[in-house]
C-alpha cells in the first residue's frame, strides 16, 4: 500500500496557539518523510523532513514528531502566525525506490486567524 | 538564479486539443517529475524521468505524454484523450537519490 492519509483537511488556530497536522502510512519500507508547504497560486516548498532513526525533529517553531510502531507522523506549529497560513502536505517515500516518488497526503489547509 | 521555471502560467485549451507544458530547470538535476494537483487533493505523480531519453509512468499517466531530450528541459503535453484536464500541474527536480524535490512555480490548465 502506498497511502498516505492526512488529517484534519482544514483548521482555524488563533495567533500563538499550536497548530497540529496528523499522518498516517501503511508501507513500512518508506524511510522519509518530509512536510512541503504551499502557498495559493505557488508551487510547494520542502518545509521540515526526517528519517525513521530519530523521533523528533525541530527547526524553528516547527517539529515533527514520528511515531516507527504505530506508522505515524506529525507536524506541530509553534507559536502560529498568520503568516503561516497555507497547505501543508506530508508525504513519504524510499529513497533506494526507483524515482524517488514522493506519496503524498490529501493536505491540511491551515488558517491562522490574528 | 537557480531554480525551476515553469510556463506559461495559466493555459486554455479546447476540448480536444493537445497542449504542451513547459518545465525547465537549471539545478543541474538527473530526475524530474510532474504531478497533478486537484482542489483539495494532494499531488499525484504523472510521470517522472531519471536520466535523458528515458522516463516512466506515474500514477495517473492515460492521457498525457513526456519528453526528456534535455537534462534541463522535461515538457508535458496533455492530450486529448486526457478527458478531464483542468487542474494545477507542477514541475518538479531532485538530484538522483536524493531526499529533496523542490518545485517549479506551477501551471493551471483550463479546459474551456
Amino acid at each position: 500500500q502506498q497511502q498516505v492519509k492526512q488529517s484534519p483537511q482544514s483548521l482555524i488556530v488563533q495567533k500563538g496557539g499550536i497548530s497540529i497536522i496528523n499522518c498516517a502510512y501503511e508501507n513500512t519500507a518508506f524511510d522519509y518523510f518530509p512536510w512541503y508547504q504551499q502557498f495559493p497560486g505557488k508551487g510547494p516548498a520542502l518545509l521540515i523532513a526526517i528519517r525513521p532513526d530519530v523521533s523528533e525533529k525541530k527547526e524553528g517553531r516547527f517539529t515533527i514528531s514520528f511515531n516507527k510502531s504505530a506508522k505515524q507522523f506529525s507536524l506541530h506549529i509553534m507559536d502560529s502566525q498568520p503568516g503561516d497560513s497555507a497547505t501543508y502536505f506530508c508525504a513519504a517515500t524510499y529513497i533506494k525506490a526507483a524515482g524517488n516518488k514522493l506519496t503524498f497526503g490529501g493536505g491540511t489547509r491551515v488558517l491562522v486567524k490574528p | 538564479d537557480g531554480g525551476i521555471t515553469q510556463s506559461p502560467k495559466y493555459l486554455f485549451r479546447k476540448e480536444g486539443q493537445n497542449v504542451t507544458l513547459s518545465c525547465e530547470q537549471n539545478l543541474n538535476h538527473d530526475a524530474m517529475y510532474w504531478y497533478r494537483q486537484d482542489p483539495g487533493q494532494g499531488l499525484r505523480l504523472i510521470y517522472y524521468s531519471q536520466i535523458v531519453n528515458d522516463f516512466q509512468k506515474g500514477d495517473i499517466a492515460e492521457g498525457y505524454s513526456v519528453s526528456r531530450e534535455k537534462k534541463e528541459s522535461f515538457p508535458l503535453t496533455v492530450t486529448s484523450a486526457q478527458k478531464n484536464p483542468t487542474a494545477f500541474y507542477l514541475c518538479a527536480s531532485s538530484a538522483l537519490a536524493a531526499d529533496t524535490q523542490y518545485f517549479g512555480p506551477g501551471t493551471r490548465l483550463t479546459v474551456l
